[in-house]
Parts: C-alpha cells; structure tokens; sequence
C-alpha cells in the first residue's frame, strides 16, 4: 500500500517570499505523482503531477516540484507567492494501473501581505 | 460545458437516518470516485467505480454505499448516519479509457454533511 505524508499542516509565508511545501511518500511499486490545490469553499484542482521522464515538473503559475526518487520526496516550490496562493495544497500518489488516488493530510498555506 | 456537480451544496440530517448524497458528471467519463475529507485526514477514497454495474470499496467504506446504474451518476448513500460521518464530502471522476498512464481526476464542488 502507498502513503503520502506532508509534514506541515500550516505554512505562514510573506508575499513575494519564496515558499517549500513538503511531500514525501511510501511505496513498494512505481507511483505516479499529485499535487492538488484546493481554494477556500471549492472542489481540488490538479497544479502539476509527475508521471515519468523529467524529475522536475512545472504549473502554468509558477509552481514546481521535484520528484526525488531516493529521498521519495516531491516538495512544491514557488519562488514568489502571492495572495492568490492562499489554499490548501494536497499531496498525493498513485500506481501504474491503478487510477485510485492516496492523499496526504494537507498543507494550509497562508500569505502574510 | 462538462462539469461535474454535487447535490445538496449542505445538508443536516439527525443521527440514524438515511441519506443520499448526490453526484453527477457531464464529461462521459468512465470512473467515478467518492472522498470524504476531515480535518488532519486530508481526503480518503470511500468507493468508487470504473463504470456501470461496477463499484468497489476504498479505505473507508464501512455505512456508505454507491450504485453505478448509468455514466453520469453515482450517488453515495449513508444507511443510517453516525455523527462520525459528519464531514465534507467530494466527488471526482476520470476518464479511464484513454489508454494514457494516468487520467486527471476532476472534482466536484464538495458535500458539507452534518449529522446531529
């Protein structure tokens, strides 16, 4: 079975700050990717995923992440967040084969004006 | 446009009774899953399905139950309800027959269930 865990359930950040949210996972098989971002009052939307080829995966708003096999981690990263970024940000794994999604418990991240 | 929507927005209901959640999916997709998301939970798969007649269980199932009866809908359905089953709850669907590795999940507007 697969885990995904985010350590920081709240990230306080300055606008314009640059800003990490963790991610690692748990699998004994290949695993495919998330990270989703949920606005205050709305469903989740997917931000970027990785499924193969380059470790590292970009958003149409800037967000990246890096999918780092031997640290099994994909941490989200923004070199400069804005108020628009406040949301929820949710990690989340997958196999091949298999479309079910694990999610991990989230990461509420605030920007301080 | 294709969407997907979920119905009641809200909803209060009183310990033991029955209650069924809407969901509906206008893109012809072929999976469609039920989460519920609690506080220091994240979300966490309660069935799903990868088309009619066809539904499983995930990692939460116990007092919830789905039928699969067309495409678009998948109603989710609280036999009799626990105060434990207060939450929000998301639908999402797929479209699983692309033939790509993996297909976006897209996810409905969310449930918010209270049971007193």
């Amino acid at each position: 079975a697969q885990s995904v865990t985010q350590l920081d359930s709240q990230v306080p950040v300055f606008e314009e700050a640059p800003v990490e949210l963790r991610c690692n996972y748990s699998s004994s098989v290949s695993v495919y990717l998330f990270w989703y971002v949920q606005y205050p009052n709305q469903g989740l939307q997917l931000l970027l995923k990785y499924l193969s080829g380059s470790t590292l995966v970009e958003s149409i708003n800037g967000f990246e992440a890096e999918f780092n096999k031997s640290q099994t981690s994909f941490h989200l990263r923004k070199p400069s967040v804005h108020i628009s970024d406040t949301a929820e940000y949710f990690c989340a794994v997958s196999v091949f084969g298999n479309e079910k999604l694990t999610f991990g418990t989230g990461t509420r991240l605030t920007i301080i004006p | 446009d294709a969407e997907i929507t979920q119905s009641p927005r809200h909803k209060i209901t009183e310990t033991g009774r029955q209650v069924t959640l809407a969901c509906h999916q206008t893109w012809n997709h072929n999976n469609m899953f039920w989460y519920r998301q609690d506080l220091g939970h994240g979300l966490r798969l309660i069935h799903y399905s990868y088309g009619v007649q066809d539904t499983n269980k995930g990692e939460v199932s116990d007092g919830y139950s789905v039928s699969r009866s067309n495409t678009e809908d998948l109603p989710l359905t609280l036999e009799s309800a626990a105060s434990s089953q207060t939450s929000v709850y998301f639908c999402a669907s797929s479209e699983g027959t692309s033939g790509r590795p993996y297909n976006e999940q897209f996810f409905g507007p969310g449930t918010r269930l209270t049971v007193l």
